[in-house]
């Protein structure tokens, strides 16, 4: 089956660690890209990859890195600069082959900051 | 400046009613992309539609259909004879190439209950 996974679904950190979320697809895609969801709004794009070991800030990239060695990879990394990490994360895909192709989601990880 | 608006918070309906959700956007482009993604409680994005500015014929997909309108900036989503499977968050998102390389910007989302 083609798709995007995310791991860990639940994770828990305490203030002042990083964390590094899993982000793995099978779809052959280009295009990597991870979105931030708090509660009551839309998503907010932290980083996004075209290709391999290329990748541009989104919106909201303070606190966090990422890295693109392999096509079917793109892990993010919170680090202990976010302010407020707790949210839900979601990793998301497309070809790249066209601007505006479809992207395809993750189910997410929810960061939770203790 | 909100690229895309979707003004209800929450909708909640009887199963078989029909539900409207509106989403109005905000762009310079003349070419650009409009999306529906359908958020359940499990939490993944499903995509739901797809379409380019220059195809303003409304689609109908099994009880889904959609009416865009270029002179209001509208693109709404009906959801005929809902079930409690429509039960999600419903997310419009507008992409503009020229001038946003890559980026989606969503609406805030609307939250529709389908009670039994």
């Amino acid at each position: 089956d083609g798709g995007i996974t995310q791991s860990p679904k639940y994770l828990f950190r305490k203030e002042g660690q990083n964390v590094t979320l899993s982000c793995e697809q099978n779809l052959n895609h280009d295009a990597m890209y991870w979105y931030r969801q708090d509660p009551g709004q839309g998503l907010r794009l932290i980083y996004y990859s075209q290709i391999v070991n290329d990748f541009q800030k989104g919106d909201i990239a303070e606190g966090y890195s990422v890295s693109r060695e392999k096509k079917e990879s793109f892990p993010l990394t919170v680090t202990s600069a976010q302010k407020n990490p707790t949210a839900f994360y979601l990793c998301a895909s497309s070809r790249g082959e066209v601007r505006t192709d479809t992207q395809y989601f993750g189910p997410g990880t929810r960061l939770t900051v203790l | 400046a909100q690229k895309v608006t979707q003004a209800q918070t929450e909708i909640s309906v009887v199963e078989k009613e029909d539900v409207t959700l509106d989403c109005v956007y905000e762009t310079r482009d003349t070419t650009y992309y409009l999306f529906w993604y359908k958020q359940p409680p499990s939490g993944e994005l499903v995509f739901l539609i797809r379409r380019n500015s220059f195809d303003e014929q409304n689609e109908i997909s099994g009880r889904y259909s959609w009416n865009f309108q270029k002179s209001t900036s509208s693109f709404n989503f009906t959801i005929t004879a809902s079930q409690v499977v429509d039960s999600a968050v419903y997310f419009c998102a507008l992409s503009e190439p020229p001038s946003n390389d890559y980026k989606l910007s969503f609406g805030a989302g609307t939250t529709v209950t389908v009670r039994a």
